[in-house]
């Protein structure tokens, strides 16, 4: 198993810009979520899924949106990015109660 | 609002020391509380989970332990190896999955 997969690695974009974050798990786990790491912060959680086709809000939804389609696959979009949204951004997958994590999405917004 | 704090921020030793990294937690009504490791550049991997029910996990060198009434759980390394060195973050589930992270200490073992 690949685990959880996040693409790109590294991005960079203007303010304004919009992109997607892909995140995809091959483990047939039902809960998947986004979370940001800013230095000094810990991880935030943005938005989180229980299963395909229902989604919800985390403690710092604002700027983004997700979609469930899949049950493999929960990506983040960001309609107009702010350098606010400069951080680290790491999907994570469960079914009980331990959480697998992706290596990450570096944001870079200028 | 749950809110998670980890002491000390950062903390350097010496090879073979044992160490107690710290957390605390001020909503005692948690599913669990979780401790993970994040490797720089990398995402967090999963170390000791505890129940609310529990008191304290063990997976080879590492115990955890849970004071809920307290708001305090402690993670033990014994013996530290340069290998070891990592930032350890501690999770508190309050609704199910919903995790809610410590700043994080970073450790250093020094050979």
């Amino acid at each position: 198993n690949a685990g959880v997969t996040q693409t790109p690695k590294f991005q960079v974009l203007k303010t304004g810009q919009s992109m997607t974050l892909q995140c995809a798990q091959d483990m047939n786990h039902e809960y998947m979520s986004w979370y940001r790491q800013d230095p000094g912060m810990g991880l935030r959680l943005i938005h989180y899924s229980v299963g395909a086709g229902i989604t919800d809000q985390g403690e710092v939804p604002n700027g983004y949106n997700v979609s469930r389609s899949t049950t493999e696959d929960f990506p983040l979009r960001l309609l107009s990015a702010a350098p606010s949204q400069t951080s680290v951004y790491f999907c994570a997958s469960s079914m009980g109660e331990t959480q697998y994590f992706g290596p990450g999405t570096r944001l870079l917004v200028l | 609002k749950q809110e998670v704090t980890q002491i000390p921020a950062a903390l350097s030793v010496p090879e073979g020391e044992n160490l107690v990294l710290n957390c605390s937690f001020t909503d005692s009504a948690i599913y669990n509380l979780q401790w993970f490791r994040q490797d720089p550049g990398k995402g967090l991997t999963s170390l000791l989970l505890i129940q609310s029910s529990q008191r304290e996990q063990t997976s080879g060198r590492l115990n955890a332990s849970l004071d809920k009434s307290s708001g305090r759980s402690t993670l033990y390394i014994a013996a530290s190896q340069p290998g070891d060195s990592a930032t350890y973050l501690c999770a508190v589930d309050n609704a199910g999955n919903m995790l809610t992270f410590g700043g994080g200490t970073r450790l250093m073992v020094k050979p």
